[in-house]
């Protein structure tokens, strides 16, 4: 199996809502990703974990929350998100990080709208 | 941050012509990879090629790598409707994680 996937395919919600983006892999894959893509743009990175551990958070506002509850699932957690933080958001996995950068895997991305 | 600049931003040729991609990126590397994006998908893995190889093929694509002039191009031959997508050059290096450029939008008329 050598497939990333996101539930849901697209969100719409208020400022006030509480919603979360899945993100599950089969791979073994032990760094996994989410990126932030706005529309003709490259995506930016938000998070990495690596072994389930929180890595890099690239200065992302506390009202996105990343959770990796085990090795295979990785969760990002929305609260008072701002219509700013309407995009696609690509969750990726790899095997290696770290000085053992390759091939990173993208599932097919949530697309958020926040109203 | 990102590093790698795509030139050109957007190409339009027909059907059976071939594509080239340029990217640049400003520090050192230990691979360079690229990537493709349909419209509102998320992006596939084409090719890797690391810093000590200069060329590389993968069916109708064929990458080089010139790491005196921190550039990479890319060249599908043969182009069809099916490549119209964007495409992102990648670099990895030492302990950071992927760093993409701008991207070069790609459109094949049949």
């Amino acid at each position: 199996d050598t497939e990333v996937t996101q539930t849901p395919k697209h969100l719409v919600m208020g400022m006030t809502n509480k919603k979360s983006l899945k993100c599950e892999q089969h791979m073994g894959h032990r760094a996994m990703y989410w990126y932030k893509q706005k529309a003709k743009k490259p995506p930016e990175l938000m998070f990495v974990y690596s072994y389930e551990k929180l890595s890099i958070n690239e200065s992302v506002p506390s009202r996105f929350s990343p959770e990796c509850p085990n090795s295979s699932l990785l969760n990002l957690h929305l609260h008072a998100l701002q219509p700013e933080d309407s995009a696609l958001y690509l969750c990726a996995s790899s095997q290696g990080y770290r000085g053992l950068l390759g091939e990173q895997f993208f599932g097919p991305g949530t697309r958020l709208t926040v109203l | 941050s990102q590093q790698g600049e795509e030139d050109p931003q957007a190409l339009s040729i027909q059907e059976g012509e071939n594509a080239t991609m340029n990217c640049s990126y400003k520090t050192s590397i230990n691979n360079l990879q690229w990537y493709r994006q349909n419209s509102g998908r998320g992006l596939v893995h084409l090719i890797l090629i690391r810093s000590n190889e200069r060329e590389k093929h993968s069916g109708r694509l064929r990458v080089t790598l010139d790491t005196s002039k921190k550039s990479s191009s890319l060249l599908i031959t043969a182009s069809r409707a099916a490549d119209t997508a964007s495409y992102f050059c990648a670099t990895g290096s030492g302990y950071s994680t992927l760093t993409f450029g701008k991207g070069t939008m790609l459109l094949v008329s049949p």
